[in-house]
């Protein structure tokens, strides 16, 4: 459960458009995958999340899909919106810890 | 419900200096977790509790210290404060479905 790689890093979008971000992990026995958003000087709030007996959730705007076979999940917002601009930051648990991605800058152009 | 709260918002340490930060939850949950976030980065996890009385390290524990004597209370200690200590700290509990709350967290700065 130590290794989760996030991509990208930064992400730019037109207002509008959609953006992915994805996350892969290394261990199998891993079973809950929440994404955050964090705001500048604010704590990581949770938008959503799946569990691995789950292929795909949504949730209005925001989807959250896993492939556990490849291990990599990812988050998926449409018709983006100036205020979606934050940090996105992936997450594994496994037991009892949680594993953090590095972060995506998501910025939404107007 | 207040949530979680964490005392103090902002703190500047001496090198060697030691404090405690506090963090307390009125959630009645059993999780509680101590995470550190540096510049552009992503969490880490220091310590983390599974129950009163009960505490484990994380991937980052070296340098720091907790206790949780009650279910509402998990505060960590930095004993000699260093450079490298520098972060914000973020205390967490959890409910019964993995739900993460975080507190406001605790910028540190240690020179």
């Amino acid at each position: 459960g130590e290794n989760v790689e996030q991509h990208p890093s930064t992400l730019s979008v037109q207002e509008g458009d959609s953006a992915v971000i994805k996350c892969t992990y290394s261990d199998s026995a891993s079973n809950y995958f929440p994404w955050y958003k964090q705001e500048l000087g604010k704590r990581p709030q949770l938008i959503i999340d799946i569990r691995s007996n789950v292929g795909e959730k949504k949730d209005q705007r925001i989807a959250v899909t896993l492939n556990k076979t490849a291990k990599h999940f990812s988050l998926h917002i449409t018709e983006t919106q100036p205020e979606d601009s934050a940090v996105y930051f992936c997450a594994e648990n496994t037991g009892n810890q949680f594993y953090f991605g590095t972060g995506t800058s998501l910025t939404v152009i107007p | 419900n207040a949530g979680v709260t964490q005392t103090p918002k902002f703190r500047i340490l001496k090198i060697g200096q030691s404090m405690t930060l506090q963090c307390t939850q009125d959630m009645n949950h059993n999780y509680m977790y101590w995470y550190r976030q540096d510049p552009g980065m992503g969490l880490k996890l220091i310590y983390y509790s599974v129950g009163a009385g009960i505490t484990d390290k994380g991937e980052v524990p070296n340098g720091y210290n907790v206790s949780r004597s009650t279910t509402e209370d998990f505060p960590l200690r930095l004993e000699l404060a260093a450079p490298s200590q520098t972060s914000v700290y973020f205390c967490a509990s959890i409910s019964g479905f993995h739900e993460q709350y975080f507190g406001p967290g605790t910028r540190l700065t240690v020179t």
